[in-house]
């Protein structure tokens, strides 16, 4: 079956411009996460979405960050007015299959979208 | 609130001898631990993870890690290192906070295999 899927792999946008990034999630799973990897760094949280639950944002950097999911489908990651400090790796995973909430399920992670700001 | 703390962002080992990469962890309930393994221009692979029972836990790839809760540390261990070991590998751990699931992961340790 298929992983967890996002895109684009890598974009360049100018300071300033708006970007959405994109990730597909492992069929079936209810968890959606977004963390963000900045060059030689640790995995920050930016959001979580668990079914029709109410999102947990608390990670979101600032109000220039915003994520939505529809259902237990796709999410998208949209950053407006991209600074250069936005520039890292944004990485997604999904996890928990079925409908119970299960906090031992280990997460599936996408490849990631290398996002750069000139 | 749950935290990870990996000691050293760096690790050096020759080709055969032991890997041995820190994980302490914060956690207000019985925590469920994991480590996981980034190669090059990838996302995370789970290498193996702790619930629940035997406090030894085996993963792929040869690792291992021990679960103590007396000393708080959930330690990855290999006994000979491969040249394709060299990655960097995250200590995570998942609780819950508020009805939500919460996993935090550490900073990461970067291995370099020396041949």
């Amino acid at each position: 079956g298929a992983g967890v899927s996002q895109s684009p792999s890598n974009k360049v946008t100018e300071k300033g411009k708006d970007v959405e990034l994109r990730c597909d999630p492992i069929s079936g799973h209810t968890a959606l996460y977004w963390y963000r990897q900045r060059l030689g760094q640790g995995l920050e949280f930016l959001i979580y979405f668990q079914g029709n639950s109410a999102p947990d944002k608390s990670g979101l950097p600032s109000d220039r960050f915003s994520a939505e999911r529809t259902g237990e489908s796709v999410s998208t990651l949209t950053i407006q007015r991209t600074q250069q400090e936005d520039s890292a790796v944004y990485l997604c995973a999904s996890s928990s299959p079925g409908q119970l909430i299960s906090y031992n399920s280990p997460l599936h992670f996408g490849n990631g979208t290398r996002l750069t700001v000139t | 609130a749950q935290s990870v703390t990996q000691l050293g962002s760096h690790v050096s080992v020759s080709e055969g001898a032991l890997v041995l990469l820190r994980c302490n962890y914060s956690s207000s309930v019985p925590p469920y631990l994991f480590w996981y393994v980034q190669y090059p221009n990838q996302g995370l692979q789970l290498l193996l993870k702790y619930t629940t029972g035997a406090t030894l836990v085996k993963g792929i790839n040869g690792f291992e890690a021990e679960f103590k809760k007396s000393e708080t540390s959930f330690h990855l261990t290999k006994p000979s290192a491969h040249m394709s070991d060299a990655a960097e590998y995250f200590c995570a751990v998942s609780g819950y906070s508020g009805g939500y699931q919460k996993v935090t992961f550490g900073t990461g340790t970067k291995l370099q295999v020396i041949p």
